[in-house]
């Protein structure tokens, strides 16, 4: 089976403190994907990539941004945290083909205090 | 902006059908419909997809209208570890294959 591992399950930060959140995929998917799931807003698409070194906004991308240096790793980058973006953070990938079904990490837990 | 409407709950007693509802009456010819279920503190799990035809798996079974302007996800035999948020999706074909995802029904399956 897929398995697509988030670094850390809880995660609390200060306010102005950069964070990272990683995301590893193990079965050599082209797309990765980060989104964020709020209360009352369902899952948000942040930024998605379909290649090494490529990247994508999506629908919320203002103040993250992410890396992809490696095929198997999508980080996603908080440079100054704030308390909005307090969430929980799911990472995602799949084959980029079409009809190809997405699999999700367990997702991440941040609090911004 | 989301591409589908679904009711925000819904209940379904044990052992009967479970019979979720989406809209996605701006859906194009090329554009799949896709349902994920999101078990409490976990990431959503992959249900059922199509494109035009009736589906079924060992989960769930997939109805398209005619039309395909709305579908139900059909679980033949609700059980109380069916009850989870339902999302359905309609894909994008743009750039790199972007899934939205809107808020979803929440099930209830009731003892």
């Amino acid at each position: 089976d897929v398995k697509v591992t988030q670094s850390s399950r809880y995660l609390v930060k200060r306010t102005g403190e950069k964070v990272f959140l990683e995301c590893v995929q193990d079965m050599d998917h082209e797309n990765m994907f980060w989104y964020r799931q709020d209360p009352g807003l369902g899952l948000r698409l942040i930024y998605f990539s379909y290649d090494v070194k490529m990247k994508e906004k999506g629908d919320i991308p203002e103040g993250y941004s992410v890396s992809r240096e490696k095929k198997e790793r999508f980080s996603l980058i908080l440079e100054s945290a704030s308390t909005n973006q307090t969430s929980m953070y799911l990472c995602a990938s799949s084959i980029l083909s079409r009809g190809e079904k997405l699999f999700f990490g367990s997702g991440t837990q941040l609090s911004v205090l | 902006d989301a591409k589908t409407t679904q009711p925000p709950s819904m209940d379904c007693a044990e052992g009967r059908a479970a019979n979720l509802p989406c809209n996605h009456s701006t859906i194009s010819g090329n554009e799949y419909v896709y349902w994920y279920r999101q078990i409490h503190s976990q990431g959503p799990q992959y249900i059922i997809h199509g494109l035009k035809n009736n589906e079924t798996n060992e989960m769930a079974s997939l109805i398209i209208t005619e039309d395909r302007k709305s579908s139900t996800l059909i679980l033949p035999h609700a059980t109380l570890r069916d009850t989870a948020v339902y999302y359905c999706i309609v894909r994008v074909e743009k750039g790199g294959n972007q899934f939205y995802f809107g808020t979803g029904t929440s099930l209830t399956v009731i003892p």
